[in-house]
């Protein structure tokens, strides 16, 4: 399978724990976006990588939220001291390049924080 | 920032008859509109996208519509069958920087009626 891949499906944690999630983008794209999505609502933009350089991360909910792409390959997402409304599905992203617009996605880790 | 607002929230229609969603953004600089396909525990699928030098595009049973200067864009499905029920999303995108991420609408929820 040559599509996005992400690492766990499904994780469930107690509040105040930390947690992280592994993205594998399309292999010769370069770049990689996460997202987060809510029940009931469209993907929500956190944060983007043109290689390993992370371009845009202004719109990360809260400086617990930290993202790596340290070899322009895989990207990690981190969510330090969870909270329960930090429950949803995060979403990784990817693209060729700045000239493409077209994003894939992968399938979405679906956190659970109790 | 971008806004998308996205109508219905859901539409139920018969086999074989055709679906129409709507969507309206905010941001004149806008230039990229994809439409995705989420089935239940899966990530969003790119089904189809127009750019903003197009007005029309069209594959197969599923058709996208822009309108630049009433910031609005539709996606048409034509013949639907069973397995098109899903939820829709809408989503747009401003030219470079900051702005990479896909701003997206609230979902339209697609039932198929046999």
């Amino acid at each position: 399978d040559t599509g996005v891949s992400q690492n766990p499906r499904h994780k469930i944690t107690k509040r105040g724990q930390n947690v992280t999630f592994r993205c594998d983008p399309i292999s010769e794209h370069n770049r990689l976006y996460w997202y987060r999505q809510t029940l009931g609502q469209g993907p929500e933009f956190l944060t983007y990588f043109q290689n390993e350089a992370q371009l845009e991360k202004s719109r990360l909910l809260s400086d617990r939220f930290s993202a790596e792409r340290p070899k322009g390959s895989f990207s990690t997402l981190e969510i330090q001291r969870t909270e329960q409304g930090d429950s949803a599905m995060y979403l990784c992203a990817s693209s060729l390049g700045r000239d493409y617009n077209e994003q894939f996605f992968g399938p979405g880790t679906r956190l659970t924080v109790l | 920032g971008e806004n998308v607002e996205q109508h219905p929230s859901t539409l139920s229609v018969q086999e074989g008859d055709s679906a129409v969603i709507k969507c309206t953004y905010s941001d004149s600089a806008s230039n990229y509109f994809p439409w995705y396909k989420q089935e239940l525990g899966k990530g969003p699928q790119l089904i189809i996208d127009i750019r903003s030098n197009v007005g029309e595009k069209k594959d197969q049973r599923i058709a996208v519509t822009l309108n630049k200067t009433a910031k609005h864009f539709s996606l048409h499905i034509t013949e639907t069958q069973p397995e098109d029920s899903a939820v829709y999303f809408c989503a747009a995108k401003a030219p470079g920087g900051g702005a990479d991420g896909l701003t997206f609408g609230k979902g339209t929820h697609l039932i198929i009626q046999p």
